[in-house]
C-alpha cells in the first residue's frame, strides 16, 4: 500500500524559507509525478507545483519565483522549498502523487497534510 | 488561469437524498475535471476523474457528468459516510485550479 507523509517545521518566522519533505512508501518514486498543493484557513486548494518523472518541474505562477520542488531518489522523498515567507503562505501543506488515465491526469494519493504557521 | 466556480458552497441534507453540486469553468476544458472529497482532518480523496470516470473503489452513488465548461458530482442516495467537503479540479492546463469546494452537512 502506497502511503505519503510530510514532514517538516509546523513554525516559520516571516522573511524566512518554508522546507517540507514528503516520504514515500510503497513504490518507487521515480515512476509517478509529484505534486504540492496547500489549503489556507477558509479558503480553496491551492496547486503549488509538480515534479514530473522526467525531472522537469511546474510551478504556480502566483508562486513560481520562491518555490523550488525537487526529489530524492535515494531516500524515496520529494520535497518542497519556498522563501520569503509571508503570513499568506500559513496552510496545510499536502503532498499527492499524479497519476494519468489516457489524457487525463488527476491526483490519486494524498498525504495527511502538515500545518505550517508562518509567524514571528 | 483557469477559474473554477463551484456552488453550492454550502449544502445541508438527509440520508437517502439525492443531492447535486456544480463546477463552472470558465473556459472551454473539455472534460478535463476531477472531483475529490475531504473529511475534516483527513487528505482530499479522488472519487471521479475525466468528468465521469469512477476511481476504483468509490461507491455507484457518486456519478459524475458535464463536459467543455459545465460539469455536475450527483450523489443518488447520500449515506452518513458522505458527508464531507467536495472539490472539483481542472486538469487541463497549469496552473491546475479549484473550485472554493461545497460543504456537505446533515440537516
Amino acid at each position: 500500500q502506497v502511503q505519503l507523509q510530510e514532514s517538516g517545521p509546523g513554525l516559520v518566522k516571516p522573511s524566512e524559507t518554508l522546507s517540507l519533505s514528503c516520504s514515500v512508501s510503497g513504490d518507487a518514486i521515480s515512476d509517478y509525478s509529484w505534486m504540492w498543493m496547500r489549503q489556507s484557513p477558509g479558503k480553496g486548494l491551492e496547486w503549488i507545483g509538480s515534479i514530473y518523472n522526467t525531472g522537469s518541474a511546474d510551478y504556480n505562477p502566483s508562486l513560481k519565483s520562491r518555490v523550488t520542488i525537487s526529489v530524492v531518489t535515494s531516500k524515496n522523498q520529494f520535497s518542497l522549498d519556498v522563501t520569503s515567507v509571508t503570513t499568506a503562505d500559513t496552510a496545510i501543506y499536502y503532498c499527492a502523487r499524479g497519476v494519468t488515465s489516457g489524457p487525463y491526469g488527476y491526483f490519486d494519493l494524498w498525504g495527511r497534510g502538515t500545518l505550517v504557521i508562518v509567524s514571528s | 488561469d483557469i477559474q473554477i466556480a463551484q456552488f453550492p458552497s454550502s449544502l445541508s441534507a438527509s440520508v437517502g437524498d439525492r443531492v447535486t453540486i456544480t463546477c463552472r469553468a470558465s473556459q472551454n476544458i473539455g472534460s478535463y475535471l476531477n472531483w475529490y472529497q475531504q473529511k475534516p482532518g483527513r487528505a482530499p480523496k479522488v472519487l471521479i476523474f475525466a468528468a465521469s470516470t469512477l476511481e476504483s473503489g468509490v461507491p455507484s452513488r457518486f456519478a459524475g457528468s458535464g463536459s467543455g465548461t459545465d460539469f455536475t458530482l450527483t450523489i443518488s442516495s447520500l449515506q452518513p459516510e458522505d458527508f464531507a467537503t467536495y472539490h472539483c479540479q481542472q486538469s487541463y492546463r497549469a496552473p491546475y485550479t479549484f473550485g472554493l469546494g461545497t460543504d456537505l452537512m446533515i440537516k
